[in-house]
């Protein structure tokens, strides 16, 4: 849970392609790990989210996969849309202090 | 059911003076946490209450303090502060505690000249 490394910083797509945003996290008693959205401007909300115990979770046009042996979850948008433009953030759930971690922010910008 | 709220939205202080923001949770939450976020350093994790204690702290200096009362509204409080104390002070709710889904306010951005 202290430690949440999130790639790329920065990501540019064309409308309509995917995007893929990836996390590693250190703490392998990590059972939580969610996907906050942050709009310029507007606060942090939840997307999506995974427990330990799937490996992928849909909503429409998100996914969330979870690999616990490389200790990894990812974000997958597809056919990405201008609204889709913001500033995503993975989270642990730090089991020792019972907080979340964020990663440090994937800026995602979706040209028309 | 209202969201998370915080007041003020906007605040302009100086160096060496305190400050205290406020948050209140979505009705029913129990635990608020606390994050700064700074360009730089995305979002950093303050400080957690729930049922009235503080159950978790991040690695933040002594300046930094919070309390929650009775009714789960929590106020949190920054002393001498400093030109690197500029950031957007967040609040987030959850019904329990601990790292569960967090419902965020908008935010108080305080800007220390």
């Amino acid at each position: 849970g202290e430690n949440v490394e999130q790639h790329p910083s920065t990501l540019s797509v064309q409308e309509g392609d995917s995007a893929v945003i990836k996390c590693t996290y250190s703490d392998s008693a990590s059972n939580y790990f969610p996907w906050y959205k942050q709009e310029l401007g507007k606060r942090p909300q939840l997307i999506i989210d995974i427990r330990s115990n799937v490996g992928e979770k849909k909503d429409q046009r998100i996914a969330v996969t979870l690999n616990k042996t490389a200790k990894h979850f990812s974000l997958h948008i597809t056919e990405t849309q201008p609204e889709d433009s913001a500033v995503y953030f993975c989270a642990d759930p730090d089991t020792g202090r019972r907080a979340l971690t964020f990663g440090s922010g994937t800026r995602l910008q979706v040209q028309p | 059911k209202a969201g998370v709220t915080q007041t003020p939205r906007y605040l302009i202080k100086t160096r060496g003076q305190q400050v205290t923001l406020s948050c209140s949770p979505i009705s029913g939450h129990r635990s608020v946490s606390w994050y700064q976020q700074t360009p730089g350093q995305g979002l950093q994790f303050l400080f957690e209450y729930f049922s009235e204690t503080q159950r978790n702290k991040g690695n933040f200096p002594g300046r930094f303090s919070g309390r929650q009362f009775s009714n789960s509204r929590s106020e949190m409080n920054v002393s001498t502060l400093e030109l690197g104390d500029s950031a957007l002070y967040l609040c987030a709710s959850s019904v329990g505690q601990g790292a569960g889904e967090q419902f965020f306010g908008p935010g108080t951005r305080l800007t220390v000249l």
